[in-house]
């Protein structure tokens, strides 16, 4: 199993740009995450979804959006990017149970300039 | 909703020392507790959670956490850490009853001193 994919790993983005971060697992598991990280911020929850076609906001959901089309992948979209998305984004999945495990992907580094 | 407060944003500690990372949380409902580590450069991996029974939890690479429900904290301890515990560790709760959220506190930075 490869377990959580993201890519790209690293992007530079001008003002007003858009993307697509992709993220992908091979775990079969209907809860996946989005996080970004910043230094000394921890990690803040962006977006959420329990199962295919069913998303929900995190703590910091603005300038972003999700959808999840299959339960292996769940994309997050920058549509007018913005200095203060300059992060690292991680993806993460876990199973069905509340109390199991989040996996990790190994992240994607956004500078927005 | 859930909350998780980490005390501490850098501990150094000295080689085979004990350490202690403290941890609390604030929720109305019952909760699942989680310790995870973030080695340099790289993602997220779980050291050890806390979901019911013994209140003392032990985890990967000698790692333990205590669950103290009357003052609402999950301590995370290693009675002699080693170099490669150089990581910053974060401490997570979820409230399965209210929602699927999983929420993280800011992180401690652990650093080995020789």
């Amino acid at each position: 199993n490869a377990g959580v994919t993201q890519t790209p790993k690293f992007r530079i983005l001008k003002i007003g740009q858009s993307m697509t971060l992709q993220c992908t697992q091979d775990m079969n598991h209907n809860y996946m995450y989005w996080y970004r990280q910043d230094p000394g911020m921890g990690l803040k929850l962006i977006y959420y979804s329990v199962g295919a076609g069913i998303t929900d906001k995190g703590e910091v959901p603005n300038g972003y959006n999700v959808s999840r089309s299959t339960t292996e992948d769940f994309p997050l979209r920058l549509e007018l990017a913005a200095p203060s998305q300059t992060s690292v984004y991680f993806c993460a999945s876990r199973g069905f149970s509340g109390g199991d495990t989040q996996y990790f992907g190994p992240g994607t580094r956004l500078t927005v300039l | 909703a859930q909350s998780v407060t980490q005390l501490d944003s850098q501990v150094p500690v000295f080689e085979e020392a004990p350490v202690e990372l403290r941890c609390n949380y604030s929720s109305s409902v019952s909760v699942y507790l989680f310790w995870y580590v973030q080695y340099p450069n790289q993602g997220l991996q779980l050291l050890l959670k806390y979901l019911s029974g013994s209140t003392l939890v032990k985890g990967i690479n000698g790692f333990e956490a205590e669950f103290n429900k009357s003052q609402t904290s999950f301590h995370l301890r290693k009675p002699s850490v080693h170099i490669s515990d150089t990581a910053e560790y974060f401490c997570a709760v979820s409230a399965p009853q209210r929602d699927d959220k999983i929420i993280f506190g800011k992180g401690t930075r652990l650093h080995i001193l020789p």
